[in-house]
């Protein structure tokens, strides 16, 4: 079975730009979320999507944002971009049912680097 | 708030001795935990996790963890690290609301297995 895929690997934009970036996740896992990583806050989760839905949200700006298509692909955009959103994006998958703990299998990340 | 301290922020140690990263976590209702790994440019890969059950967990790799409700403790050990163990280790809790899932992640411990 193949793994979570994310795209692209690497992205330079400049400031004020706004980016999208994609994640793919395992086969028949029907929940998405998003996680940033930075040296400084760590892993902090952006938000989850199961079904379409966004089910739940960090505590994030509204510039960020994502969705999730019918076969479960996700998206997350980040608008009016500012250094400090230079970080690791992390999709991760999971056939999460809801109400109990699943495990959440990670994607290789994409790298963001805001100029 | 579902909240994860890892205690130590670098540890490092010789080949073939063994190892202990540890995780508190602050909860208090009931709690799913989790043992990432992370190698360089590499997204997270799960090694471990305690659902219920037995409090002795074994994970891949030759790790284990121990959960302790009455410390609220999850500790990682490997008897002997290898080289190929260096990386960042991530402890995690499941913090359930409305159905859906989210990973509370510790700032991380980066083992450093020197020869």
């Amino acid at each position: 079975k193949a793994g979570v895929t994310q795209t692209p690997r690497y992205l330079i934009k400049t400031r004020g730009q706004q980016v999208t970036l994609s994640c793919s996740p395992i086969s028949g896992h029907r929940s998405v979320s998003w996680y940033q990583q930075t040296p400084g806050q760590g892993l902090q989760f952006l938000f989850e999507y199961f079904s379409e839905t966004q089910r739940n949200k960090g505590n994030f700006p509204g510039r960020f944002s994502g969705r999730q298509f019918s076969n479960s692909r996700s998206e997350m955009n980040v608008s009016t971009l500012e250094l400090g959103d230079s970080a690791l994006y992390l999709c991760a998958s999971s056939p999460s049912h809801g109400g109990t703990a699943y495990e959440q299998y990670f994607g290789p990340g994409t790298r963001l680097t805001v100029t | 708030a579902q909240s994860v301290t890892q205690l130590d922020s670098q540890v490092p140690v010789f080949e073939e001795a063994p190892v202990e990263l540890r995780c508190n976590y602050s909860s208090s209702v009931s709690v799913y935990l989790f043992w990432y790994v992370q190698y360089p440019n590499q997204g997270l890969q799960l090694l471990l996790k305690y659902l219920s059950g037995s409090t002795l967990v074994k994970g891949i790799n030759g790790f284990e963890a121990e959960f302790n409700k009455s410390q609220t403790s999850f500790h990682l050990r490997k008897p002997s690290v290898h080289i190929s163990d260096t990386a960042e280790y991530f402890c995690a809790v499941s913090d359930i609301k409305g159905g859906s899932e989210k990973l509370v992640f510790g700032k991380g411990t980066k083992l450093t297995v020197n020869p």
